[in-house]
């Protein structure tokens, strides 16, 4: 079973900082999914990435896959990015293809 | 905008009884996946189906939770009877995934029916 550790927990931060949120896998994967969850609940998919890097407005997803790390980055941060940000890992080979999420990270930016 | 519905929202009821959550997942997606989120697990997949086939539900306790596709456009979990612990917010989410290919595309989750049993 695949482990999927994000650091930090919890993280606040000043509007206008550069966020980086981590996320490391035990297991080789098919992709990597990061995922947005506001107060009201709702999940949003940002990304889902297998190599390299994909850029969609301030946010930046990386991942290296020989290194079993992916990376979520926010340019220029809002109060309004303040959320909790889910990576999952999606198996590779033999079987379930779901996810194996990770705890979360709880970002909150200041004004 | 294409979206997965979910019903119902919040649901409040007492240990064992029985408790059905409901899914319609986007027109021509081909692959619902069931989640569970709690404060103590976080996310957990529960069961997930392809062409309306299940292809896991080892996630799932068997003994009270069952999950069907009786059709393309409604996915069911069912829970009984409920327990306290079942308390949490499922998710279903659903996706595509082109045939021959493992490995679900970017999925679009429902808004997630909060469950209570008192």
């Amino acid at each position: 079973k695949n482990e999927v550790e994000q650091s930090p927990q919890n993280l606040t931060a000043q509007e206008g900082e550069f966020i980086t949120i981590n996320c490391s896998y035990s297991v080789g994967i098919s992709a990597l999914h990061w995922l947005q969850q506001h107060p009201g609940g709702g999940i949003v998919s940002l990304f889902m990435l297998s190599s390299g890097k994909k850029k969609h407005g301030r946010l930046i997803a990386t991942i290296n896959i020989q290194e079993k790390h992916s990376s979520l980055h926010i340019t220029a941060s809002h109060p309004r990015d303040s959320a909790v940000y889910i990576c999952a890992a999606q198996n590779s080979g033999g079987g379930a293809d779901g996810l194996t999420f990770g705890k979360g990270t709880h970002l909150i930016i200041q004004p | 905008d294409a979206r997965v519905t979910q019903t119902p929202r919040h649901k409040v009821t007492e240990m064992g009884q029985e408790v059905t959550m409901r899914c319609q997942p986007i027109l021509g997606h081909n692959t619902v996946f069931w989640y569970r989120q709690t404060m103590m697990q976080g996310l957990e997949l529960l069961a997930y189906f392809r062409n309306r086939a299940p292809l896991d539900d080892s996630g799932m306790p068997k003994d009270r939770f069952s999950a069907e596709m009786p059709d393309a456009t409604l996915a069911t979990l069912k829970i009984q009877p409920s327990e306290p612990r079942d308390s949490a917010v499922y998710f279903c989410a659903s996706g595509l995934v082109p045939d021959g290919r493992a490995g679900a595309n970017v999925l679009t989750f429902g808004a997630g029916s909060r469950l209570t049993v008192l």
